[in-house]
């Protein structure tokens, strides 16, 4: 099976613009959670996707947002880019269901966005 | 609230060593999972185990092990006979039934040396 695949690698934006990411799950997965990653704060859990619909969200401002497809791709959008949103943006999918316990997840290798 | 604590942010030992990777957590949750993962440099976070809370046997896998124990809060990681290869950063993350986010360390940062 091919794994959690992540666009684009690597991203420049400036300060101001706003900045979409994109993640492919792992093919039956449809569980699917946005990390930020950065050497100050470390992981952390930005929001979870199943089935289309958020399942949770964490400690972030409404600046972030997301979104699930029918076929579990997922995207994460970052509006109005600050210095700080500079950080490794990880994408994660596991088999699990809500209510299933908690499965552990595949990360992909990440988009490195840069804010200039 | 929950919380991971990796005490232990760098650690290096020398091939063939032995070393044990500190993880404490807390949660309210009476149902919870645990879970390791390494980041090598190349980046790509990689799971090596879970275990639920009911379960405290401990675990072997190879030259990983994983000492669980609800008394202490605390699972650890240990690996035996270290390798150049183990070199990355090593993450132990919780996540509550009810609470329902995954929790991670800040990490710990192996380094092997030949």
């Amino acid at each position: 099976k091919a794994g959690v695949t992540q666009t684009p690698r690597y991203l420049i934006k400036t300060r101001g613009q706003q900045v979409t990411l994109s993640c492919s799950p792992i093919s039956g997965h449809r569980s699917v959670s946005w990390y930020q990653q950065t050497p100050g704060q470390g992981l952390q859990f930005l929001f979870e996707y199943f089935s289309e619909t958020q399942r949770n969200k964490g400690n972030f401002p409404g600046r972030f947002s997301g979104r699930q497809f029918s076929n579990s791709r997922s995207e994460m959008n970052v509006s109005t880019l600050e210095l700080g949103d500079s950080a490794l943006y990880l994408c994660a999918s596991s088999s699990r269901r809500p209510g299933q316990g908690a499965g552990e997840q595949y990360f992909g290798p990440g988009t490195r966005l840069t804010v200039t | 609230a929950q919380k991971v604590t990796q005490a232990q942010t760098e650690i290096s030992v020398v091939e063939k060593e032995d070393v044990t990777l500190d993880c404490v957590y807390e949660t309210r949750d009476t149902t919870y999972y645990l879970f390791w993962y390494k980041q090598p440099p190349s980046g790509e976070l990689v799971f090596l185990i879970r275990r639920n809370s009911f379960d405290e046997q401990n675990e072997i896998s190879g030259r990983y092990s994983w000492n669980f124990q609800k008394s202490t809060s605390s699972f650890n990681f240990t690996i035996t006979a270290s390798q150049v290869v183990d070199s990355a950063v090593y993450f132990c993350a919780l996540r509550g039934e009810r609470t329902y986010k995954y929790i991670f360390g800040t990490g710990t940062r192996l380094k092997v040396l030949a």
